[in-house]
């Protein structure tokens, strides 16, 4: 079974308004990490959003916000107010355990274009 | 120079040469790690060093041989490589410590072209 399921290949949205793109995951170990990066087409991943298991609230940095709901083991991530420079690809990523690195395992990822 | 820099960005080599990829970490991170990007896969973990021990090689074939001499600097050495190895291979770097988790940070990544 996957690990990490983003269902969504591409999303389109218009520039200024807001999308929701998707991740459930899947683990067993109670301490996990659940973290969203951006890959324009440059090719750079860019680290935007972490949410831990045990975190009571939801993580926010700026106009994105990651929409952690456990019981259902997924972690959406919501970026509002779209700007054209938004459109990349993004991929959600899981860390299992407590180890003393951060070995992390990536979903297919999620093609984003935004509108003017 | 700041963040994780890669060098080349872009190699075309052919099969029975031998090259080698350098990644360089500016953040006094203590883990570096390689992936490899193919089209329409997820990112493959490949390597994992920490504190310059290598920690994690998962399934690796041995044409790809990792070394990182130091905490800042992690080489991908290439030899022999097969069409299929063509991809973008990305170095990332992160400060790890016993039940944290700590967010890693990419390089731009080098495109291989196997011909």
């Amino acid at each position: 079974a996957q690990k990490i399921t983003q269902t969504q290949p591409g999303m389109f949205v218009q520039e200024k308004e807001a999308v929701t793109l998707d991740c459930t995951y899947d683990t067993s170990d109670p301490s996990y990490g659940l973290f969203w990066y951006k890959q324009p087409s440059s090719g750079e991943m860019i680290f935007l959003i972490y949410q831990g298991s045990y975190d009571q609230q939801n993580a926010t940095e700026g106009r994105y916000s990651l929409n952690f709901q456990k019981a259902r083991k997924s972690a959406n991530l919501v970026i509002s107010a779209s700007q054209l420079g938004d459109s990349a690809m993004y991929f959600c990523a899981m860390r299992e355990g407590s180890s003393g690195y951060s070995t992390l395992t990536f979903g297919k990822g999620t093609m984003l274009l935004v509108s003017p | 120079e700041t963040g994780v820099t890669q060098t080349p960005r872009h190699l075309v080599m052919g099969m029975t040469n031998k090259k080698s990829l350098k990644c360089e970490q500016h953040l006094g991170h203590n883990a570096m790690y390689w992936y490899k990007q193919s089209a329409k896969k997820p990112l493959e973990l490949m390597f994992v060093y920490s504190l310059e021990e290598r920690v994690e090689n998962n399934s690796v074939p041995s044409r790809f041989s990792p070394e990182c001499p130091n905490s800042s600097h992690l080489f991908l050495h290439l030899h022999t490589l097969q069409p299929e190895d063509s991809a973008l291979y990305l170095c990332a770097s992160s400060q790890s410590a016993t039940g944290e988790s700590y967010e890693q940070y990419f390089g731009p990544g080098t495109r291989l072209t196997v011909t």
